[in-house]
């Protein structure tokens, strides 16, 4: 299995400007969770999916930032509009079973700048 | 909800010296803690858990310890060397909520002098 899959693994764009970003979970994984790295704030969940269904979003920043998981092998996080706030790696991540207690294998994460 | 502290921010320590890392939580129901190892500019992976039916667990030169009475759990690591630099990230969880989602703690990032 190849992993879970981010992309793009850069992104550098300018303020205001809408950013998408895709994961592809390992198959037969049935929790996504997107979660975002700065070294002020640490390792923050944003979100996390469980087959398909989002279960808890109370990370998410503000309205700016949205999540969808229209199929089990697909998730996306955008932002709109961005800010330089927002500057940050965003990971994905995915574990099977019950989400509790279960290993989560993390994506390479994308790496966000905004200007 | 559940709050996990982690404790030093940063370590240094003389290759071939041990290291300990020390997580405190504070929900009682959690009873999953792993682990995580993130090296500079790669993703966090796991390198050992415990849960809260055992005191510890050994791996190598890897050990996690677990009190549940006082909610606290450490990492210790025995013979460091140079490619044990890097984020460790301490977490809890309850692994028999299907709702549980993993707390992690803020990070040590652990250097080792040669």
């Amino acid at each position: 299995d190849a992993g879970v899959i981010q992309s793009p693994r850069h992104e550098v764009t300018e303020m205001g400007q809408e950013v998408t970003l895709r994961c592809k979970p390992i198959s037969g994984h049935d929790y996504l969770f997107w979660y975002r790295q700065t070294m002020m704030r640490g390792l923050e969940l944003l979100i996390y999916f469980n087959n398909n269904v989002p279960i808890d979003d109370s990370g998410m920043p503000e309205d700016r930032f949205s999540a969808k998981m229209p199929n089990a092998s697909f998730s996306t996080l955008k932002i709109q509009p961005s800010e330089p706030r927002d500057s940050a790696v965003y990971f994905c991540a995915s574990s099977p079973g019950q989400g509790g207690g279960e290993t989560q294998y993390f994506g390479p994460g994308t790496r966000l700048l905004v200007l | 909800g559940e709050n996990v502290e982690q404790h030093p921010s940063t370590l240094s320590v003389q290759e071939g010296d041990s290291a300990v890392i020390k997580c405190t939580y504070s929900d009682s129901a959690s009873n999953y803690f792993p682990w995580y190892k993130q090296e500079l500019g790669k993703r966090p992976q796991l390198i050992i858990d415990i849960r809260s039916n055992v005191g510890e667990k050994k791996d190598q030169r890897i050990a996690v310890t677990l009190n549940k009475t006082a909610k606290h759990f450490s990492l210790h690591i025995t013979e460091t060397q140079p490619e044990d630099s890097a984020v460790y990230f301490c977490a809890a969880s309850n692994e028999y909520s299907s709702a549980s989602k993993i707390i992690f703690g803020s990070g040590t990032r652990l250097s080792i002098r040669p």
